[in-house]
């Protein structure tokens, strides 16, 4: 399966700045996705990200806040945008190899805002 | 829209005792089935994967789990619990046909005892 890394692992922001995650992946993946994992819950889905195009947003989640960028099939960034402590989160990276694959991980970025 | 319940939080169970985590999930039609593995710090590991045939798929680290259409479950079991397998399991369903967008379960958070 394909190994997925991400940076940073951990960051302590100050409000009201802005983080860049960046996801690389060791081989061309059509589709990456983006979760956040809030403390003690479950994965929420941000974006789909397809290179080449704008990325996809789910419900609640907006370009402005979380910009994506897909510059080509292996790498993608997630910029956590005027970060609150509501930010506080795990963000992970998925790929999916093909049609019908299943997802897989990176490590995730814990990011805490003081 | 697909959804996934897990009933169980939070499980203890004694080191070498079996294991049952259970999954139920909706979905109008036939449902790619998903069980993931986090450990502390960690990002999510797949376990195993149902999409078609047998119903009784095998995964890594001696993990199993049993699709039951009548029931829409998804259970996962293991015969004897080992004390690194004191984890965070999410069951997910996925769509059928496309890139797999997936819809997480809340997760059950599991305590090995010794």
């Amino acid at each position: 399966s394909a190994v997925i890394s991400q940076k940073p692992s951990r960051d302590i922001c100050q409000r009201g700045t802005s983080l860049t995650i960046q996801c690389q992946v060791d081989s061309q993946v059509t589709m990456m996705f983006w979760y956040r994992q809030q403390p003690g819950q479950s994965l929420t889905l941000i974006a789909t990200a397809n290179q080449g195009s704008e990325a996809t947003y789910e419900s609640g989640f907006v370009i402005d806040k979380f910009p994506i960028s897909r510059p080509n099939l292996t790498f993608s960034t997630l910029t956590v945008s005027n970060m609150s402590p509501e930010d506080s989160s795990i963000y992970l990276c998925s790929v999916t190899p093909g049609i019908n694959q299943p997802q897989h991980f990176g490590d995730g970025t814990r990011l805490s805002i003081l | 829209a697909q959804s996934v319940t897990q009933p169980d939080i939070h499980i203890t169970v004694s080191e070498g005792a079996s294991l049952e985590l259970r999954c139920n999930y909706s979905y109008g039609a036939t449902p790619y089935l998903f069980w993931y593995v986090q450990s502390p710090g960690q990002g999510l590991q797949l376990l195993l994967k149902y999409f078609s045939g047998d119903t009784l798929v095998q995964g890594i680290k001696g993990f199993e789990a049993e699709f039951k259409r009548s029931q829409s479950s998804f259970n996962l079991r293991k015969p004897s619990v080992h004390w690194s397998d004191a984890a965070e399991y999410f069951c997910a369903v996925g769509v059928t046909g496309g890139y797999q967008k997936v819809t997480f379960g809340t997760g059950t958070k599991l305590q090995v005892i010794p």
